[in-house]
Order: structure tokens, then sequence, then C-alpha cells
């Protein structure tokens, strides 16, 4: 059974750069043909991808978002990483990290809780 | 990117109820359409991938069906845990989105 766990501040400032970590257990974040996302969900709102890393290391992002995002992995820990730079208000919200085994055609099969992150001064 | 749209938004019901929401794509997405509950607090959890299959440990209640733009989720005998928000996902672009919800609380 894969476990995926959020971890990071729920306080950031604005313009400053959120950080959050999901660390993966039961599964290899290695595993060949999985991809481990970013989700959020603004407050009372709907959910917004974010952007993926593949097993292989390569990354995919929402173009809305691209440009101050950045998803990296520690395979040596079992985890991925998020970073979103220049953030403001509308960035608060739940972040969530989740896993599909596939791309196109898949799934979001396995979540983790849920962070709330906070933007403000 | 591909948009969704969900009706209703939002919806009441009493236990025992048949319940039907749509999912509509803003192109032809195949079957590629999956399906969401999310409780207050709680992560969203998969019901339904590409459109009619139902996810290991899914009570059979749940149904889905629908092919190209046009999607439906279906709940026979609606249970007091079914109470949720159900979100439908296009996994047919690179770009996964979804739809907006439907609500469905107690009448």
């Amino acid at each position: 059974q894969v476990q995926l766990q959020e971890s990071g501040p729920g306080l950031v400032k604005p313009s400053q750069t959120l950080s959050l970590t999901c660390t993966v257990s039961g599964g290899s974040i290695s595993r060949s043909g999985s991809y481990w996302s970013w989700i959020r969900q603004h407050p009372g709102k709907g959910l917004e991808w974010i952007g993926y890393i593949y097993y292989s290391g390569s990354t995919y992002y929402n173009p809305s978002l691209k440009s101050r995002i950045t998803i990296s992995a520690d395979t040596s820990k079992n985890q991925f990483s998020l970073k979103l730079s220049s953030v403001t208000a509308a960035d608060t919200a739940v972040y969530y990290c989740a896993r599909s085994s596939s791309w196109y055609g898949g799934n979001f099969d396995y979540w983790g809780q849920g962070t709330l992150v906070t933007v403000s001064s | 990117d591909i948009q969704m749209t969900q009706s209703p938004s939002s919806l009441s019901a009493s236990v025992g109820d048949r319940v039907t929401i749509t999912c509509r794509a803003s192109q032809s997405i195949s079957s590629y359409l999956n399906w969401y509950q999310q409780k207050p607090g709680n992560a969203p959890k998969l019901l339904i991938y590409t459109a009619s299959s139902l996810q290991s440990g899914v009570p059979s209640r749940f149904s889905g069906s629908g092919s190209g733009t046009d999607f439906s989720l279906t709940i026979n005998n609606l249970q007091p845990e079914d109470f949720a928000t159900y979100y439908c996902q296009q996994s047919f672009g690179a770009l996964f989105t979804f739809g907006p919800g439907t609500k469905v609380d107690i009448k």
C-alpha cells in the first residue's frame, strides 16, 4: 500500500518561495512507470494539477505555473519536492501530492492527506 | 487545455435515492475520464477510472458511463457515507484537468 505524506511550512510570505516535500512509503518513487504529481485546491474551490516528476526524473508542469515551478526528487529519501516561487495570496491552497501509474489515460490512485499553505505577511 | 464542466453544481438527495452527475469535456477525450469523491478535510479518492472501471474497494453502487465528450457518474441506493463532493478529471491531454465538482448533500 503506497502512502504519501506532505510536509513543509504552513505560512509563507508574499514574494517568497513555497517549498513542500512529499515522502512516499510502501513503494519506490524510482519504480518504472510512476508519475509523482503535485495538485492544489484553493479554499472551497476545485482541483488544479501543478506538475509531475516521472520516475526517470523528467518533469512536466502546468503551463499556467511553469515559470514559477520546480519539482525535484531525492530517491535516497524516497521523496519528491515542490518549489513555487514569487508566491502571492492567490497561491494560498491545500497542496496534495499524488501518484499516477501512467499518464495518458491515467489517474491519481494514491494521495497524500494534503497540507494547507497560507501566503500572508 | 481541455475544459471540464459538471452538472449540477450541487444537489440534495435522500438515503436510498439514485443520483446521477454529468461531466462534459470541451473536446473528445475517448474514455479517459476519472471520477473522485472528496469529503471535507480529506483528499480526493478515486472511484471510477477510464469512464466505467470501478476502482478496487469501491462499492458497486457506484458506476460510470460515457465516452467522447459526455460522461456520467451514478450512485444507486445512496448511503449516508456518500454525501460528498464529486469531481471528474480527464487524462486525455498532457495537461490533466478537473471538473468544478458536484456537491451531494442530504435533503
